[in-house]
């Protein structure tokens, strides 16, 4: 399968842990972007990279969250001292420069109890 | 800032019916407009793509227009069939980065 691949699919964690999350990108592609959903909403931009460099980050994303791109390959992103308000779907998408049509992954569903 | 509207928010028919759902949005100035598809705790699918130079984009049943000047699209589904149930969002990107979302619209064609 050559698709947008995040692992893991779900997570379930105690208030005041640490998370991290991993997107595989469509292998030619080099744009990635993290977007958040909650229910009954549509996705919420969180911040992009063009190959290793992130080029935009949303007010979204506080100083709890960090993301990386390393050599401009997959992407992670962490989420530290979680909060309930953090319990969305983090979706991951990538895109090839030209066209610009994003691809999505299945998301990874975080609950923080 | 970018905004977009989707409406109506849901939308049930019965099988077989054509339907138009609408997104609005309110700076014209885009680079392209993207139309997916999500079904219940699922990814987005991506079903259209129109630049900002085109007008519309056709794949099977499914049709999408797109009038910059004032700020709407439009994604017109022929002879609907239950598996079509989902929620359809769509999306504006106005640099080639990011995207603004609408909040859907959720379907349910009934058999």
């Amino acid at each position: 399968d050559t698709g947008v691949s995040q692992d893991p699919r779900h997570k379930i964690t105690k208030r005041g842990q640490n998370v991290t999350f991993r997107c595989d990108p469509i292998s030619e592609h080099n744009r990635l972007y993290w977007y958040r959903q909650t229910l009954g909403q549509g996705p919420e931009f969180l911040t992009y990279f063009q190959n290793e460099a992130q080029l935009e980050k949303s007010r979204l994303l506080s100083d709890r969250f960090s993301a990386e791109r390393p050599k401009g390959s997959f992407s992670t992103l962490e989420i530290q001292r979680t909060e309930q308000g953090d319990s969305a779907m983090y979706l991951c998408a990538s895109s090839s420069n030209g066209r610009f049509e994003a691809f999505f992954g299945q998301g990874t569903r975080l609950t923080v109890v | 800032k970018q905004e977009v509207t989707q409406i109506p928010a849901a939308l049930s028919v019965p099988e077989g019916e054509n339907l138009v759902l609408n997104c609005s949005f309110t700076d014209s100035a885009i680079y392209n407009l993207q139309w997916f598809r999500q079904d219940p705790g699922k990814g987005l699918t991506s079903l259209l793509l129109i630049q900002s130079s085109q007008r519309e984009q056709t794949s099977g049943r499914l049709n999408a227009s797109l009038d910059k000047s004032s700020g709407r699209s439009t994604l017109y589904i022929a002879a609907s069939q239950p598996g079509d149930s989902a929620t359809y969002l769509c999306a504006v990107n106005p640099n080639a980065g990011k995207s603004t979302f609408g909040d859907g619209t959720t379907l349910t064609v009934k058999p």
